[in-house]
């Protein structure tokens, strides 16, 4: 079964500090990856997105990702966070033509002190 | 990108009632996808809708249970039956968008449910 882990399940740091959330999957084969936010009270949107070439993928916001083969990772960074980055992050993995569907990991909460 | 718009964005029913939640999307497209968000959780893939076919249910979801609608390209319906306080849950719909090399999801804001 796909399986999609992150490694925090609740991180809190202070403006300006750096950040980085761990993703990883289960699986090789080739693999879509993607990192979504979800702001208190809002839908969720898409940070970034990997799919081929440069495994160091930058998103909005200031979010970059980096792919690692080798290790099955997908890991979120960020230099300097702000309070409004305060939100719920959630990987996800497609496996690239393996049908249509998205697996999701569990979600790492993010609470970032003014 | 899609933009997607669920009805109701919530409700609080009682057990044993059925609830039928909207999902309009201002595009045509050919997959749309329902999800649950249980309280404190990630999202679970419930099943994937398809236009003029029958939905494809994943496992633990059952259709008797939710029931999905796809009657055209821009609006889908997922009704929870007889429901009880473990259905209490964020209901969201997304949709896929396969313009170009990649593919995306968007999700609509959510149909959060209450079941007392």
């Amino acid at each position: 079964a796909q399986s999609v882990s992150q490694h925090n399940h609740h991180v809190i740091l202070s403006e300006a500090a750096s950040l980085e959330l761990g993703c990883n999957y289960s699986y090789g084969g080739t693999v879509n990856l993607f990192w979504y936010v979800q702001y208190p009270g809002q839908h969720l949107q898409l940070l970034l997105k990997y799919f081929s070439g440069d495994p160091l993928v930058k998103g909005i916001k200031g979010f970059e990702a980096e792919f690692i083969k080798s290790k099955f990772s997908f890991n979120l960074r960020k230099p300097s966070v702000q309070w409004s980055d305060t939100a719920e992050y959630f990987c996800a993995v497609r496996r690239d033509n393996y049908g249509q569907n998205f697996v999701f990991g569990p979600g790492t909460r993010l609470s970032v002190l003014p | 990108s899609a933009v997607i718009s669920q009805k109701p964005s919530r409700d609080i029913c009682q057990r044993g009632t059925s609830l039928t939640i909207q999902c309009q999307v201002d595009s045509q497209v050919t997959m749309m996808f329902w999800y649950r968000q249980q309280p404190g959780q990630s999202l679970t893939l419930i099943a994937t809708a398809n236009q003029g076919s029958e939905a494809t249910y994943e496992s633990g979801f059952v259709i008797d249970k939710f029931p999905i609608s796809r009657p055209n390209l821009t609006f889908s319906t997922l009704t929870v039956s007889n429901m009880s306080p473990e259905d209490s849950s964020i209901y969201l719909c997304s949709v896929e968008d396969r313009g170009g090399p990649s593919y995306e999801q968007y999700f609509g804001p959510g149909t959060r449910l209450t079941v007392t």
